[in-house]
């Protein structure tokens, strides 16, 4: 079956410090990519998205870079603050066949941010 | 945003006996929910995709028997876990989906559901 990975497991980053989480996918139909970042206990929560159709999309401290040709998904967190420590898990959205309007988590990075 | 909630928030029970999850969306409408299951240290595990009025897909490894689901309105979802054993012990979480601020492929999720079988 289709399948989204991560490279790193673990992060730590001293506060302020910019922080770079990666993702490969496999499913080159996957239409959109979403960014969770899950805190103990509690349920995703959405932190930014991407149409497969755009390169780029930034937010509030946050940017989502897609690269298609490598099917490579990151997400970059500027001044990270305490705040920031979590589990961020990047998921695709399938755009066809049995796995249509469902999303398929990354294994999930784990990030430490250090005061 | 669009808000779900789940009723309990955790629950611990006895082997052999059932539980009910409640997902409910609040402030939309759900056509279409998602019970996933997540162990620690591990990932969201779709289970299944259920559509209001309509029965639930299961994805493969799960038995429908024994994880019951339940859409009866476009608010509401529930997941039954039938004859819980220690190994079910788990963080459930559901995700709605409808028609919410636009953007129609995105799942709202829930806060998730602890659930401990002794």
């Amino acid at each position: 079956g289709e399948s989204v990975g991560l490279h790193l497991p673990t992060l730590s980053v001293q506060e302020g410090d910019n922080s770079i989480i990666n993702c490969a996918y496999s499913n080159s139909a996957s239409d959109y990519f979403i960014w969770y970042k899950q805190e103990s206990g509690k349920g995703p929560q959405f932190i930014i998205d991407i149409r497969s159709n755009m390169d780029k999309r930034q937010g509030q401290r946050v940017t989502v870079l897609l690269n298609k040709t490598v099917k490579h998904l990151s997400l970059q967190i500027a001044a990270t603050q305490p705040g920031d420590s979590a589990v961020y898990f990047c998921a695709e959205n399938g755009a066809g066949g049995t796995s249509y309007g469902k999303l398929t988590f990354g294994q999930g990075t784990i990030l430490t941010v250090h005061p | 945003g669009a808000v779900v909630s789940q009723h309990p928030s955790r629950v611990i029970c006895k082997s052999g006996t059932s539980v009910k999850i409640e997902c409910r969306s609040l402030d939309f409408q759900a056509t279409t929910m998602f019970w996933y299951r997540q162990f620690p240290k591990q990932s969201l595990m779709l289970m299944a995709t259920s559509n209001e009025g309509s029965k639930a897909t299961y994805e493969q490894g799960v038995e429908k028997d024994k994880f019951l689901i339940n859409h009866a309105s476009l608010t509401l979802s529930t997941l039954t876990v039938t004859s819980a054993h220690p190994e079910d012990s788990s963080f459930y979480i559901c995700s709605a989906r409808g028609i919410a601020g636009g953007k129609i492929n995105e799942q709202f999720f829930g806060p998730g559901t602890r659930l401990t079988v002794l």
